[in-house]
């Protein structure tokens, strides 16, 4: 049972440009949620997608955009990246109708430097 | 005072010894919880998961909420050095919700 997957692993881009990180959830899981981890930090909640949609969005600007895939997979876009955009980026899935039981699972992550 | 609050430590142990890791949050609303292991550079490790208030245990993890004090705690018994790593609290509001996360509590267990 394959879990959450991220590619690529690490990229570093300068200030300005635009990135695309992606993921793959956990077999079975229909949700994605991404994270945005400072160094030292604990995870930020950036959006979560389900059904292809956006449903929740944390405090990031429009410059962080997602999409999922009919395949439950799922792409964040950065736009104009700024030095304080370094961070590692992480995918969460989960799946939305499972009892009580409301579990998130981690990929590796994605650790983006701008430089 | 932010939403959830953990001693980033580092808390230094040596191997065996019992560690009490604790997060204390603001919003009486929350109802799920949970600890996550954080190697260096990965992605976080699923601990421990509880639904409102109680007791869980899993092997040598036990973990607790109070919530008429906001308070939750993990302990670890027969602590091993391979437990050494970031541990991070984690909680939400209701069914399906993104998570709020502490900073995490940095531990080593020293052989």
């Amino acid at each position: 049972d394959a879990g959450v997957t991220q590619s690529p692993t690490h990229l570093i881009k300068t200030r300005g440009q635009q990135v695309t990180l992606r993921c793959s959830p956990k077999s079975g899981h229909d949700t994605v949620s991404w994270y945005q981890q400072a160094l030292g930090q604990g995870p930020q909640f950036i959006f979560q997608y389900y059904e292809e949609e956006e449903r929740q969005r944390g405090n990031f600007p429009d410059r962080f955009s997602g999409h999922q895939f009919p395949n439950y997979s799922s792409e964040l876009n950065v736009n104009a990246l700024l030095l304080g955009d370094s961070a590692l980026y992480l995918c969460a899935s989960s799946l939305v109708f499972s009892g009580d039981s409301y579990e998130q699972y981690f990929g590796p992550g994605t650790r983006l430097t701008v430089t | 005072q932010k939403e959830v609050e953990q001693d980033p430590g580092p808390l230094s142990v040596p191997e065996g010894a019992i560690v009490s890791l604790n997060c204390t949050y603001s919003n009486s609303a929350f109802q799920y919880f949970m600890w996550y292991r954080q190697y260096s550079r990965k992605g976080p490790e699923l601990l421990m998961y509880t639904y409102s208030s109680g007791n869980k245990e899993d092997g040598r993890f036990t973990a607790q909420v109070d919530k008429s004090s906001k308070y939750i705690s993990l302990f670890i018994r027969d602590s091993q050095p391979s437990d050494s790593a970031t541990y991070l609290c984690a909680m939400g509001q209701y069914y399906g919700q993104n998570f709020v996360f502490g900073p995490g509590t940095r531990l080593s267990v020293l052989p």
